[in-house]
């Protein structure tokens, strides 16, 4: 199994520009999420999705969207790029036990740069 | 947004030491987990409690789910230059909060 992985694994984009990250998992997994890290700030979440064809915000949604078209993948699209954007971008995946709770467990990271 | 309490923000020992690390919250938590994540990677699953009082441990690394349910810590015993990284502590209420790292640096 390849886990979590996320394409591209970096990104220069200018202000204004759009792109879209791309998180694959084959862990038969329901929930996915998609996190960003900055310096000194831990990871925070910007959207997730505990479902195919569902998808709700995070703690900073703003300027994000995303897609859940397929049970495997999850999208995060930037429609128009910023330079607070800049960050590594990471996508992890979770099953829920019967408590509830979910175990993460995370693709290796893209590292976007827009100037 | 809430985030977790978690120090040190960084330690910087010898090869041999033991390593202390903890992370506090003021709301309960039902889940406590451990990551680490290496340098140019993404987080990797450590420990995880489930109950408060629960300690457990995995080769080197033990952890406890604090008994007031709002902390949790982590200890590594005889470091090795291979346990540098960043340390994250993660917590749920319901989706989880991540804590802002231990950076730990292992001089041989």
């Amino acid at each position: 199994n390849a886990g979590v992985t996320q394409t591209p694994k970096f990104r220069v984009l200018k202000t204004g520009q759009s792109m879209t990250l791309l998180c694959a998992q084959d862990m038969n997994h329901e929930y996915m999420y998609w996190y960003r890290q900055d310096p000194g700030m831990g990871l925070r979440l910007i959207h997730y999705s505990v479902g195919e064809g569902t998808t709700a915000k995070g703690e900073v949604p703003d300027g994000y969207n995303v897609s859940r078209l397929k049970k495997q993948n999850f999208l995060l699209g930037l429609e128009s790029a910023a330079p607070s954007q800049t960050s590594v971008y990471f996508c992890a995946s979770s099953t829920i036990r019967e408590w509830g709770y979910n175990e993460q467990f995370f693709g290796p990271g893209t590292r976007l740069t827009v100037l | 947004g809430q985030q977790l309490n978690q120090s040190p923000q960084s330690m910087f020992i010898q090869e041999g030491e033991d390593v202390s690390m903890n992370c506090t919250s003021s709301s309960i938590f039902n889940t406590w987990l451990w990551y680490k994540q290496d340098p140019g990677e993404g987080p990797v699953l450590l420990i995880a409690l489930y109950k408060a009082g629960e300690l457990t441990s995995n080769g080197r690394l033990t952890a406890q789910f604090g008994i007031t349910r709002k902390d949790s810590f982590l200890n590594i015993s005889a470091s090795i230059p291979s346990d540098v990284g960043i340390y994250f502590c993660a917590g749920q209420p319901d989706k989880l909060i991540f804590g802002t790292g231990t950076l730990l640096a292992v001089q041989p």
